[in-house]
């Protein structure tokens, strides 16, 4: 399977606690996005690497969360410090152009923070 | 206004039925636009890119309208299968930048026999 994979696929943990969710993006895709949907809305855009550099950060991505793309291939989206309200479905994307370009989805980490 | 906006639906058709779902979007600068499927608590895929001049794939036809920046996509002779939300997805450009995608809400499509 050539897509993009992501893990974990669920994750349980407590409020205050760190969690860290990877990406591999389709192989000859060098822009990979990061988004986040919860229940009723359609994904919120996070942020953008091409290649190892981040291009983009939206606002809802405040000081808790950061992402990393160190060798231009896997990702890594870490939260730190988490609240309830950050549960929710995290979506990894890639695609073979700029943010214009088709974009292909992985199966998402579900965070659950109680 | 918002960035996309949807009917929610949900629309609920008979097998065979012809379902059209409509999108506006708030940015003239938009260059680029899509529609996506989501089968329940799965990732979005990919449905079709929607392009200036319309285009067809199979049961499913996508219209762009640039000037009253609205996106149609048709689905004729419903399927079962095609049971889901359909997200209605632009490219937004704001000054320089290359723009990110913005998703509508989706509108829940329910396929009955």
């Amino acid at each position: 399977d050539t897509g993009v994979s992501q893990d974990p696929r669920h994750k349980i943990t407590k409020r205050g606690q760190n969690v860290t969710f990877r990406c591999d993006p389709i192989s000859e895709h060098n822009r990979l996005y990061w988004y986040r949907q919860t229940l009723g809305q359609g994904p919120e855009f996070l942020t953008y690497f091409q290649n190892e550099a981040q291009l983009e950060k939206s606002r809802l991505l405040s000081d808790r969360f950061s992402a990393e793309r160190p060798k231009g291939s896997f990702s890594t989206l870490e939260i730190q410090r988490t609240e309830q309200g950050d549960s929710a479905m995290y979506l990894c994307a890639s695609s073979l152009g700029p943010p214009n370009y088709e974009q292909y989805f992985g199966p998402g980490t579900r965070l659950t923070v109680t | 206004r918002k960035e996309v906006e949807q009917d929610p639906g949900p629309f609920n058709v008979p097998e065979g039925a012809t379902v059209a779902f409509n999108c506006t979007y708030s940015n003239s600068a938009s260059q680029s636009f899509f529609w996506y499927r989501q089968d329940c608590r799965k990732e979005p895929k990919l449905l079709m890119s929607v392009y200036s001049s319309g285009n067809e794939d199979g049961r499913f036809t996508a219209q762009l309208n640039r000037a009253s920046q609205y996106i149609s996509l048709l689905i004729r002779d419903s399927k079962l299968s095609d049971s889901a939300t359909y997200l209605c997805v632009v490219n937004m450009r704001y000054g320089g930048s290359q723009g990110n995608l913005i998703f509508g809400k989706g509108t829940k499509l329910s396929v009955k026999p």
